[in-house]
């Protein structure tokens, strides 16, 4: 079993519709979640953490964690065609262990 | 700049040659992590460093893969003996403390092997 897993193929989306990610992880204390975005040649950037149990929003993203389901999500409301990008999930493990493990991404098309 | 600085930004090599890649990173920051991405998927965990010590080398594939950090700033991936399947960009990232990870990342390094 991958420590984090986005399973979901490319999600394309109207501009100005939601778009959804989830990814699961595998190890069941893990204390930290993110969402890194990479456009295509570049190298990921962070856009959102969270750390505990329900929704956590900054402007037209909110990620949502359930530690008890061991899954994350990412909303895009409002999205835009410079969303257009493939997202990353990444989880640290329990404490001592600092170690980032990403999934391999989703990739989102907003379509104009 | 006040980024991550990856070098060199590509890389064309024969196998059986030896790469060194150097990463220096955003002044200040402690923690210090390599991964390697290949097409389509994730970065791959390869180790990190807090200040010149290794923390955590589990990700490193095989021996032939070494990484230093003697300062406590600047670091060198080195690989030897390389073969096809190290072609990757290799991503450098730093973060002010270890147990964050919110980590800020270079433009990476993309290494071929012919």
């Amino acid at each position: 079993q991958k420590e984090v897993e986005q399973n979901s193929g490319p999600l394309s989306v109207p501009e100005g519709a939601i778009a959804s990610l989830n990814c699961t992880y595998s190890d069941r204390v893990s204390q930290s979640f993110f969402w890194y975005r990479q456009y295509s040649g570049k190298s990921p950037e962070l856009i959102m953490s969270i750390y505990s149990n329900g929704d956590k929003e900054d402007g037209r993203f909110t990620a949502q964690l359930n530690k008890a389901s061991q899954y994350v999500s990412l909303l895009i409301r409002d999205s835009q065609p410079s969303d257009s990008a493939t997202y990353l999930c990444a989880v640290m493990g329990s404490y001592g262990n600092n170690r980032l493990a990403f999934g391999k991404g989703n990739q989102v098309v907003v379509i104009p | 700049g006040a980024g991550v600085s990856q070098t060199p930004s590509n890389k064309v090599t024969e196998k059986g040659k030896y790469v060194e890649l150097r990463c220096d990173p955003i002044s200040g920051h402690t923690a210090l992590y390599w991964y390697r991405q290949s097409l389509g998927q994730g970065p791959e965990f390869l180790i990190y460093f807090q200040g010149t010590g290794a923390a955590d080398d589990s990700g490193l594939p095989n021996d032939r893969f070494f990484a230093v950090r003697p300062e406590g700033s600047v670091s060198t991936l080195k690989i030897q003996r390389t073969e096809r399947g190290d072609s990757a960009v290799y991503l450098c990232a730093s973060s002010f403390a270890m147990d964050t990870g919110e980590l800020f990342f270079g433009e990476g390094s993309r290494l071929t092997v012919l």
